[in-house]
């Protein structure tokens, strides 16, 4: 069984500060991991993904993630936030030799303030 | 690129009726998924195509839910005696690729309201 867990269900920040969204993850074997960001009235987006190698993956947005093995964490993070970044935010995980079916966490909603 | 289609963009029905709903995925994309969404939730699975075959369906999907994905293009989604339960926004995605491409692009979901 693979399972994602974000712990927070809402992160404030101010605008200009760094920000951490955090998630966890369970898996068999090595793990894909996904972040996906849904603004108001708008479908899921891909924002970066971690398959193999270097463990600080850059994305969409600014946004980058770092992979961590032995906390098997997959944070998301931005050095700046923008009002404009305010969404949930989504982490998912699959295992690299199941199926193509990834499961998703509970979502975070990251809010920026002026 | 148009992006993955979903029709229609809401739906209300009463309790005990049938509802459809259709997806049509980006064109080159072999991979089809339907998952379902409800406030503070994540995208629940529901059931996944590759091509025109339905290789896996979550065992919490009631037998009154069926989906199907002919030719390998559009999908359908079929709620048959819908109940209050169901009320959710049912999202479609697909995919193409592994490794370093690999990555879900969804519709922008169909809202099923059951009153």
């Amino acid at each position: 069984a693979q399972s994602v867990a974000q712990p927070e269900d809402q992160v404030n920040v101010a605008e200009g500060n760094p920000l951490t969204v955090k998630c966890t993850y369970s898996v068999s074997g090595n793990p894909y991991l996904f972040w996906y960001v849904q603004y108001p009235n708008r479908g899921l987006q891909f924002l970066l993904k971690y398959i193999t190698g270097d463990n600080l993956v850059k994305g969409s947005y600014g946004f980058e993630a770092e992979f961590n093995k032995s906390q098997t964490s997959f944070h998301l993070k931005k050095p700046s936030a923008l009002v404009s970044d305010s969404a949930l935010y989504f982490c998912a995980v699959r295992a690299s030799g199941g199926s193509y079916i990834p499961t998703f966490g509970r979502g975070t909603s990251l809010i920026v303030h002026p | 690129d148009t992006g993955v289609s979903q029709d229609p963009r809401h739906k209300i029905t009463k309790r005990g009726q049938n509802v459809t709903f259709r997806c049509d995925p980006i064109s080159e994309h072999n991979r089809l998924y339907w998952y379902r969404q409800t406030l503070g939730q994540g995208p629940e699975f529901l059931t996944y195509f590759q091509n025109e075959a339905q290789l896996e369906k979550s065992r919490l999907l009631s037998d009154r839910f069926s989906a199907e994905r002919p030719k390998g293009s559009f999908s359908t989604l079929e709620i048959q005696r819908t109940e209050q339960g169901d009320s959710a926004m049912y999202l479609c995605a697909s995919s193409f690729g592994d490794g370093p491409n690999e990555k879900l692009f969804f519709g922008s979901g169909t809202q099923l309201s059951v009153l």
